[in-house]
């Protein structure tokens, strides 16, 4: 039961151009979304998050859009820099403080020099 | 910048043998928390902890599986009898009570892997 999904599971991109990663959710309570980055052997890194009352959320060169009739969100990089390269994970939570974050099986992001 | 720090980074262990896995939060968040990662897939929550008690579990976290704060600073997951599917990155994260939607903060994980 995939109540996020990241149905890309990689993306290639050169240096300078936009990422989009995308992300679809199924429940309607989710309230709160979030992004994070993954390097190998290191822990998830928050990276942004938006409020489901919120359409766009932006810091610096990331800007997460909400599409909530469509259950919908996207992550945009730009410009996009080799450090970047990453597994970036979508996940959601609930209307609740303490609560688990929901994961999407994640993309992995590859920008190229 | 305070983070969450998690020991070892990798464990072996034998099938039907104990691990605890330890993590120490960020020193003023309140909600713990333990996921874990089988290679290959995604990011899975097995407990929450708030005010030294589970808050909320999966379905992943059967009778096999318990959680301790033991001191003002330790969170612990142990496992007591192991078995090859637990093999896995497990990750510890944390985050502040009072501020809801706050995001958590995860430890670099451990490594456990069951022969």
């Amino acid at each position: 039961d995939q109540q996020v999904k990241q149905n890309s599971p990689s993306l290639s991109v050169q240096e300078g151009r936009i990422s989009i990663l995308n992300c679809d959710y199924t429940n309607s309570m989710f309230d709160y979304f979030l992004w994070y980055k993954k390097y190998p052997a290191e822990g998830p890194t928050f990276l942004i998050s938006i409020s489901s009352i919120k359409d766009k959320n932006e810091d610096g060169r990331f800007t997460v859009f909400l599409n909530k009739s469509a259950k919908h969100l996207s992550l945009h990089i730009v410009p996009s820099q080799p450090g970047d390269s990453a597994v970036y994970f979508c996940a959601a939570i609930p209307n609740q403080a303490g609560t688990a974050l929901i994961f999407g099986k994640g993309t992995t992001l590859s920008v190229s020099s | 910048e305070p983070e969450v720090t998690q020991t070892p980074s990798h464990q072996v262990t034998q099938m039907g043998q104990e691990v605890i896995l330890r993590c120490v939060p960020i020193s003023n968040h309140l909600y713990f928390y333990w996921y874990r990662q089988i290679l290959g897939q995604k990011v899975e929550f097995l407990v929450s902890f708030y005010n030294n008690e589970i808050s909320e579990k999966s379905e992943i976290f059967d009778d096999q599986f318990s959680v301790e704060r033991p001191d003002g600073s330790n969170f612990t997951l142990k496992i007591r009898s192991t078995k090859l599917e637990d093999s896995a990155m497990y990750f510890c994260a944390s985050n502040k009570a009072g501020v809801p939607y706050n995001e958590q903060f995860f430890g670099p994980g451990t490594r456990l892997t069951v022969l």
